[in-house]
């Protein structure tokens, strides 16, 4: 069975300092992928980012970058320099099992919460 | 470009009521999603479907169903509503059914049963 794990359920850190949000998952399958979305008060998700299985390169992309390591499974972000804006609810998913007739099943994470405070 | 679509965003049901959730998506995709999100459990997969007139049971059917008759919507339905039920639900599309593939999410739809 596929499992993804987000140990912190809440952090709060003060404009301008980095935060690393943590996510570990299991999974038996060998070609898999990991995704992050960000929920804010507003309440929808939005996809931030997409990495297979097969590729351990960190990916940076403005303040936010991802670092994925294989041999420990796990897939975690960090925020440089976060901002008021970065308050949000961050979701890791694990994509992999296909469901009976098609389909793709994702795995969330149960969350967590980042509160940016001035 | 609307992307993924939910109507109502909210509702309120008395116990036994039924309703229909909307979902419509304009990206031509091919495979959409009913995900319920709950407090501490990330979102579970209600139904899916992999094509217009088909649909198939997730991870917690009982108590939903919903129909495919066109490509672009996918409705959850809720016969007999229960304080169960009350959840954030979200849709998501994705243009494959792969593993590969992103899925995209509507805005959610926050309902209430008393």
């Amino acid at each position: 069975a596929q499992k993804v794990t987000q140990a912190q359920t809440e952090i709060s850190v003060v404009e301008k300092e980095d935060v690393t949000l943590d996510c570990v998952y299991e999974t038996r399958d060998t070609t898999y992928y990991l995704f992050w979305y960000k929920q804010p008060p507003s309440g929808e998700l939005v996809f931030l980012i997409r990495r297979n299985s097969f590729d351990e390169q960190n990916e940076i992309s403005g303040r936010y970058s991802w670092n994925f390591q294989k041999s420990t499974s796990s897939f975690n972000f960090t925020i440089t320099a976060s901002q008021v804006v970065d308050s949000a609810v961050y979701f890791c998913a694990l994509s992999g099992s296909i469901l009976t007739g098609g389909g793709n099943k994702l795995t969330f994470g149960t969350g967590t919460q980042l509160k940016v405070e001035l | 470009n609307a992307g993924v679509t939910q109507t109502p965003k909210f509702r309120v049901l008395k116990t036994g009521q039924s309703m229909t959730l909307l979902c419509a998506q304009d990206m031509n995709h091919e495979y959409m999603y009913w995900y319920r999100q709950d407090p501490g459990m990330g979102l579970r997969l209600i139904h899916y479907s992999v094509g217009e007139g088909t649909t198939a049971k997730g991870e917690v059917p009982d108590g939903y169903n919903v129909s495919r008759l066109k490509k672009q919507n996918f409705l959850l339905g809720l016969e007999s509503a229960a304080p169960s039920q009350t959840s954030v639900y979200f849709c998501a599309s994705s243009f494959s059914g792969t593993n590969t593939d992103t899925q995209y999410f509507g805005p959610g739809t926050r309902l209430t049963v008393l």
